[in-house]
């Protein structure tokens, strides 16, 4: 009953450095998505796969990469992390157009 | 583009108030529109959604409905709880080719005192 899984939970970066936030899903979702969440402005769409091989940017795309090479995982990079990174990390999945978006629990990234 | 726009917060309500916040949007084609709440510390989850105007969604007591001609969809519950006090995001959906992606509000945070 795992749902959308999210590590870590935490972590402190310094300028420079780089690191993956991984994301894994176990129902079988053809859509995964990452989003950021900062005070006062909401979630916004950073990018997002609509199947295994197949990504596209979001609103907010600049300083990530990401691939998607199986259904179930969805990792997002970070290359050379920059203080304006600093944010709550989600990641989603959902079945398809219009159905309900399933959220992991969120990753709280501090870069110094 | 699309955009949500949604009632600043917080909103303080004693238990048993009756609830509304507010949310309009902007979108192209026509969009499916969601509530998700965030409970303190964890991700979001589905409130309620409505896909077509003038459906309405309900759950858990809430209900909004889909206003096409004032592209609005207004979160109500006649009496909240203390364990309501969480953070309300508005979203929308609209099909961009084959593709959907989720438009969300900036939230209102919803505190209820006993």
């Amino acid at each position: 009953n795992a749902g959308v899984t999210q590590t870590p939970k935490f972590q402190v970066l310094k300028t420079g450095q780089s690191m993956t936030l991984q994301c894994a899903q176990d129902m079988n979702h053809e859509y995964m998505s990452w989003y950021r969440q900062d005070p006062g402005m909401g979630l916004r769409l950073i990018h997002y796969s609509v199947g295994a091989g197949i990504t596209d940017q979001g609103e907010v795309p600049n300083g990530y990469n990401v691939s998607r090479s199986t259904t179930e995982d969805f990792p997002l990079r970070l290359l050379s992390a920059a203080p304006s990174q600093t944010s709550v990390y989600f990641c989603a999945s959902s079945f398809g157009t219009g159905t309900e978006a399933f959220f992991g629990q969120g990753t709280r990234l501090t870069v110094v | 583009g699309n955009s949500v726009t949604q009632m600043e917060g917080p909103v303080t309500l004693s238990e048993e108030a009756f609830l509304t916040i507010n949310c309009t949007y902007t979108a192209t084609g026509y969009p499916s529109l969601f509530w998700y709440v965030q409970y303190p510390g964890e991700g979001l989850q589905l409130l309620l959604k409505a896909t077509k105007a003038d459906d309405k969604g309900s759950n858990k007591g809430f209900e909004a409905t889909y206003r096409k001609e004032t592209t609005s969809f207004h979160l109500e519950k006649g009496s909240v709880q203390v364990s309501d006090s969480a953070v309300y995001f508005c979203a929308l959906s609209v099909r961009r080719g084959g593709y959907s992606t989720l438009t969300f509000g900036k939230g209102t945070m919803l505190l209820v005192s006993p």
